[in-house]
């Protein structure tokens, strides 16, 4: 699986869209990208994954680059309760996909 | 994250007991995997089953260590004569088939193991 990079820390004022980043330049063409995030004390909570297209559901949007090296995540109207790590995480669609990596990820930290 | 549950949530064993942890899957889904995250680190993979069957067990530590998903009932993570170094938080997630690349895997608050 393609390794992927996060910035350690982002802040976002509450009721603003959050845009988080993650490069993932070695991603191959049958390879995913998944976010999660993981709120204190939590498990971790899927939030989108995608292939190509970029992806929208009740909770975020997925914009993925056309040459698929790099990713944003946005939370449109970020609130308190968004404050966690969000993983982005490559995962091929063979083979041992099963195996979740998670790295640092990014604390993203909504103020008040 | 409600469906899969994972019971106790706290759990503290004294060095040389046994550990159970129990996960309870997704109504629907018979895949189960373990992850273990220490203080301060990401998770990491331990171990896939199905019913009844041990897919890969590659992220166990070779001893001490045991999984099962019986036919009836949770999913067990064992740990025998507990040490230190295994206090953590254990997570278990579920799908409902073989993630291929589509189904993703919903985790359970985790079970946090103290070793006193």
């Amino acid at each position: 699986d393609a390794k992927t990079t996060q910035p350690p820390s982002m802040d976002c004022a509450e009721g603003r869209a959050a845009n988080l980043p993650c490069n993932h330049s070695t991603i191959s063409g049958n390879e995913y990208v998944y976010w999660y995030r993981q709120i204190h004390s939590q498990g971790p909570q899927y939030i989108i994954h995608g292939l190509k297209n970029n992806e929208t559901n009740e909770m975020a949007s997925l914009i993925i680059t056309e040459d698929r090296k790099s990713s944003t995540l946005i939370l449109p109207h970020a609130t308190l309760r968004d404050t966690a790590v969000y993983y982005c995480i490559a995962l091929n669609s063979g083979g041992s996909n099963y195996k979740l990596t998670f790295g640092k990820g990014t604390l993203l930290t909504v103020n008040p | 994250n409600a469906g899969v549950m994972q019971n106790p949530r706290h759990l503290v064993r004294r060095r040389g007991q046994e550990a159970r942890l129990r996960c309870s899957p997704m109504k629907g889904h018979s895949h189960v995997y373990w992850y273990r995250q220490l203080p301060e680190e990401g998770l990491k993979f331990m171990v896939y089953l199905q019913k009844e069957n041990i897919i890969d067990e590659s992220g166990m530590p070779k001893e001490r260590f045991s999984a099962e998903f019986p036919k009836e009932g949770p999913s067990i993570l064992r740990i025998q004569q507990v040490v230190r170094g295994d206090s953590a938080a254990y997570f278990c997630a579920s799908s409902p088939k073989l993630v291929q690349g589509t189904q993703p895997q919903h985790f359970g608050d985790g079970t946090r193991l103290s070793i006193l």
